[in-house]
């Protein structure tokens, strides 16, 4: 079966400083990968997806990047962080043809 | 651009009530999807609906999809308090990437 994992589950970061968030996907090849963002209280937000090691594409403008170095691999990064990044962030996995997504568990950042 | 909207957004609902929540979305889609979030967690998919006129259940939950209205709802039958949480719809935004774009949710507190 397929699973999907994220870390880290909670992060507390000051202003200005990096980020780095990683998700994997087991049991599964050449899938489709997402990271949202849910602000306080609010809906999910698109950042990026990947269909392929290396293709990333961006949904909104923003200071965070994201990278796919293997298969199933997915990070999120951003090299100074602002007060408005603080939000819930999910991964989330879908095969390429089928697209019911599979989320991760989440991480909760606070930026401080 | 594809919208999602969601209405109600907040329902406070008796034990053994019936409700509805319905997700109007803005262009053509033949595939939408329910996940379910509690509190502080990820998303958990609860329904795929694929074509027109596509109804599933499952226990007090009943989903069903009309593509030329472009709304789908979500019925829940004799409320429990177990189905408290956070029901978001969302569309598929590209057959090709799978990207979902999702509604702004729909909190259900059932108060015994």
């Amino acid at each position: 079966s397929q699973t999907i994992h994220q870390w880290p589950a909670t992060l507390v970061q000051p202003v200005g400083s990096p980020l780095s968030l990683e998700c994997t996907v087991e049991g599964t090849s050449n899938p489709n990968l997402y990271w949202y963002r849910q602000a306080a209280g609010r809906g999910l937000q698109l950042l990026f997806y990947s269909v392929g090691i290396g293709q990333i594409s961006s949904e909104v403008p923003q200071n965070l990047s994201a990278s796919r170095p293997q298969d199933r691999q997915f990070i999120l990064s951003s090299k100074k962080l602002l007060l408005s990044d603080s939000g819930f962030y999910l991964c989330a996995w879908s095969r390429q043809k089928n697209t019911e997504a599979f989320f991760g568990q989440g991480t909760r950042l606070t930026v401080v | 651009e594809l919208k999602v909207e969601q209405n109600p957004l907040f329902l406070s609902m008796q034990e053994g009530k019936n409700y509805t929540i319905y997700c109007n979305y803005s262009t053509t889609s033949d595939r939408l999807y329910w996940y379910r979030q509690d509190p502080g967690k990820s998303l958990e998919s609860l329904f795929v609906l694929l074509s027109n006129g596509a109804v599933k259940q499952e226990g007090r939950l009943m989903a069903s999809l009309d593509t030329k209205a472009r709304l789908s709802t979500l019925h829940i039958t004799a409320a429990v308090h177990d189905l408290s949480a956070t029901y978001f719809c969302a569309v598929d935004g590209s057959s090709n990437t799978g990207k979902l774009i999702f509604g702004q949710g729909t909190t259900l507190q059932v108060k015994p």
